[in-house]
């Protein structure tokens, strides 16, 4: 299992530009999460979905941010139009059945998102 | 309302010292389920272990062992003998069953001095 797999990397744009960052889920996987890491605020919970439905948006900071789920294997996370205090890394995670108990989120390795 | 709580932000220790992290977490719900996970320098988060509420034993894997008290509502981590390779930012995190939300603490940063 190739784990989940977040593109790009690392992002440097300018104040004002769009921003698109994706994950691909692990195979199987019905819930997924997008999740901001700052110095200042740790780790934050944006939006998470379950079955490519958005169940939680609470966290999505203002209406710059959204994210999609168009299908069972890929995620978007989009920022219009972008500043300086998104600045940070943002991860994706996904996990399968949490009713069981079974539940650990596996995480993507993170997107570092610059914006100058 | 759930909550997790690493009040200690940063630890030094020299190597081949033991250390503890701790955690302490806030939920009124009976089921829940408590983990740990490490961030290297590299910056992935990485799983290292799940904890059932009904399940109070203790864990031990290699140099980690985790002590969880459901009377003291902490479940401790504990690297013994530590190495470089274990410095990291732990985190501890809570899930509950009456939500799907994944509760993390602010974490500890853990260096160890060769």
């Amino acid at each position: 299992d190739a784990g989940v797999i977040q593109s790009p990397r690392h992002e440097v744009t300018e104040m004002g530009q769009e921003v698109t960052l994706r994950c691909k889920p692990i195979s199987g996987h019905d819930y997924l999460f997008w999740y901001r890491q700052t110095m200042m605020r740790g780790l934050e919970l944006l939006i998470y979905f379950n079955n490519n439905v958005p169940i939680d948006d609470s966290g999505m900071p203002e209406d710059r941010f959204s994210a999609k789920m168009p299908n069972a294997s890929f995620s978007t996370l989009k920022i219009q139009p972008s500043e300086p205090r998104d600045s940070a890394v943002y991860f994706c995670a996904s996990t399968g059945d949490l009713v069981s108990g079974a539940n650990v989120l596996t995480f993507g390795a993170g997107s570092r998102l610059t914006v100058l | 309302a759930q909550k997790v709580t690493q009040a200690q932000t940063e630890i030094s220790v020299v190597e081949k010292e033991d250390v503890t992290l701790d955690c302490v977490y806030e939920t009124r719900d009976t089921t829940y389920y408590l983990f740990w996970y490490k961030q290297p320098p590299s910056g992935e988060l990485v799983f290292l272990i799940r904890r059932n509420s009904f399940d109070e034993q203790n864990e031990i894997s290699g140099r980690y062992s985790w002590n969880f008290q459901k009377s003291t509502s902490s479940f401790n981590f504990t690297i013994t003998a530590s190495q470089v390779v274990d410095s990291a930012v732990y985190f501890c995190a809570l899930r509950t069953n009456t939500g799907n939300q994944f509760y993390f603490g602010t974490g500890t940063s853990l260096t160890v001095i060769p």
